[in-house]
């Protein structure tokens, strides 16, 4: 099971952080992946980290504003997205890594 | 970078009929562990993507043998050997030998 955090409302300039609890397997066993769905774009995969030692890999488009970290006291993988334009406005995943099982995906949507 | 592209990109079908649906790498997705990691998905109006296949042709635990998945190098296919109301959706590929990158989609509706 992936549970992600609810809907947000955001103003440009500001920061997000959307949150993803696993249950039912050993949280480390997997990576925790991060992808977009903008509107009528195809899905656009932005990193993953990995929760045993919260180390990271970041695509290129993504660097400079996205962090990705996972909490193993509470299955929790994080991702934060600094500096929001409208571009921003999307549907956010989460997703297993090996398996690739997704959350449910949180909308943010950047609106001043 | 990596570019995938699906056609058709929408695809009337036949309840009862096959169908297919062709993605494209601008890469070979052949790994040098020879394993090719090109998954299908399938995302219902509505609910998250769930996968179907994976490294071409094995199919996820649970998943109709309806479907099937088959290609090398850079052409893959996806195959319904019979659609059913539930297969309506988007289907689309994603490669994970370079890093990972998704297919624009397709819509399957029925006619």
């Amino acid at each position: 099971q992936v549970e992600q955090s609810g809907a947000e409302v955001k103003k440009p300039g500001s920061t997000v952080r959307i949150f993803c609890k696993v249950s039912g397997y050993t949280f480390t066993d997997y990576f925790i992946h991060w992808i977009q769905q903008a509107p009528g774009k195809a899905f656009e995969w932005m990193g993953f980290v990995d929760p045993e030692n919260n180390k990271t890999l970041y695509a290129e488009n993504w660097r400079d504003r996205v962090t990705m970290t996972a909490d193993m006291s509470t299955d929790t993988a994080f991702v934060e997205v600094r500096s929001l334009t409208a571009a921003d406005t999307a549907i956010y995943y989460c997703a297993t890594g090996t398996k690739w099982v997704w959350g449910q995906g949180t909308q943010i949507i950047v609106s001043s | 970078d990596v570019v995938l592209t699906q056609s058709p990109l929408s695809l009337p079908v036949t309840l009862g009929q096959p169908a297919a649906i062709s993605c494209r790498s601008s890469q070979s997705l052949l790994y040098t562990d020879g394993n090719t990691y090109l998954n299908w998905f399938h995302q219902r109006p509505g609910q998250s993507p769930r996968r179907l296949i994976y490294k071409v042709s094995t199919r996820v635990s649970g998943v109709p043998d309806r479907f099937s998945g088959s290609g090398s190098g850079t052409n893959f296919t996806l195959k319904i050997s019979r659609v059913e109301p539930d297969d309506v959706g988007i289907y689309f590929c994603m490669q994970g030998t370079h890093l990972f990158t998704f297919g624009p989609g397709t819509v399957v509706e029925v006619k």
